[in-house]
């Protein structure tokens, strides 16, 4: 069946470092591929999306590009602050059942 | 736009009593409404799928009679936990969906935290 797989966190940056979270998944045909960011006792935010290959989703300094050949959309952020502290779900569109697939996760701790 | 609202944000009960968590679509109609699970430091568990008029379908494991789904109108959905127990304590979470730039968007509520002592 259709997966998601997040490389484990946590993980720790200090203010203005580099940011990348991958994700890669298994499906068949061509989901559409989000992530989703959830902040401290709070339910989920959809932080970006990318519904075909190469597309390109943005937010908030966010980035992920659909790259099919390696079935991958990992998220990049070219400078974090504190704010961003909060866990990152990468997650798919099962196709033809609206049922969003999640990985597991990824934890993200931005120290000043 | 697209906010979905859940209520109560928090709730303590008693072992084998009933507990009601509603979902709310604010500014939009959704059709389908999906319930999730989240244990602490965990993804998110899909539960079961409410649609509109008629009954949830429920994920692999998901006990049908004990999580009591009822989407009675385009903008509400709720699950009842009924006969509640300690391991029932969990955080809920629902979503609704959106059709949007040929996808479907999931809006997720607040959450609901659920402690059964």
């Amino acid at each position: 069946g259709d997966s998601v797989t997040q490389m484990e966190g946590p993980v720790t940056l200090s203010e203005e470092a580099f940011l990348t979270i991958n994700c890669t998944y298994t499906a068949t045909g061509y989901p559409s591929l989000f992530w989703y960011v959830q902040y401290p006792g709070e339910g989920l935010q959809l932080l970006l999306k990318a519904t075909k290959a190469d597309d390109k989703g943005s937010n908030k300094g966010f980035e992920a590009t659909y790259r099919k050949e390696t079935t991958s959309f990992h998220l990049e952020k070219g400078s974090v602050q504190v704010s961003d502290s909060a866990v990152y779900f990468c997650a798919l569109l099962s196709g033809g059942y609206n049922k969003l697939i999640f990985g597991a996760g990824t934890r993200l701790a931005v120290h000043p | 736009g697209a906010v979905v609202s859940q209520h109560p944000s928090r709730v303590i009960c008693k072992s084998g009593t009933s507990v009601k968590i509603e979902c709310r679509s604010l500014d939009f109609q959704a059709t389908t409404m999906f319930w999730y699970r989240q244990f602490p430091k965990k993804s998110l568990m899909l539960m079961a799928t409410s649609n509109e008029g008629s009954k949830a379908t429920y994920e692999q494991g998901v006990e049908k009679d004990k999580f009591l789904i009822n989407h009675a109108s385009l903008t509400l959905s709720t699950l009842t936990v009924t006969s509640a127990h300690p391991e029932d304590s969990s955080f809920y979470i629902c979503s609704a969906t959106i059709p949007s730039g040929g996808t479907y968007e999931q809006y997720f509520g607040p959450g609901t935290r659920l402690t059964v002592t």
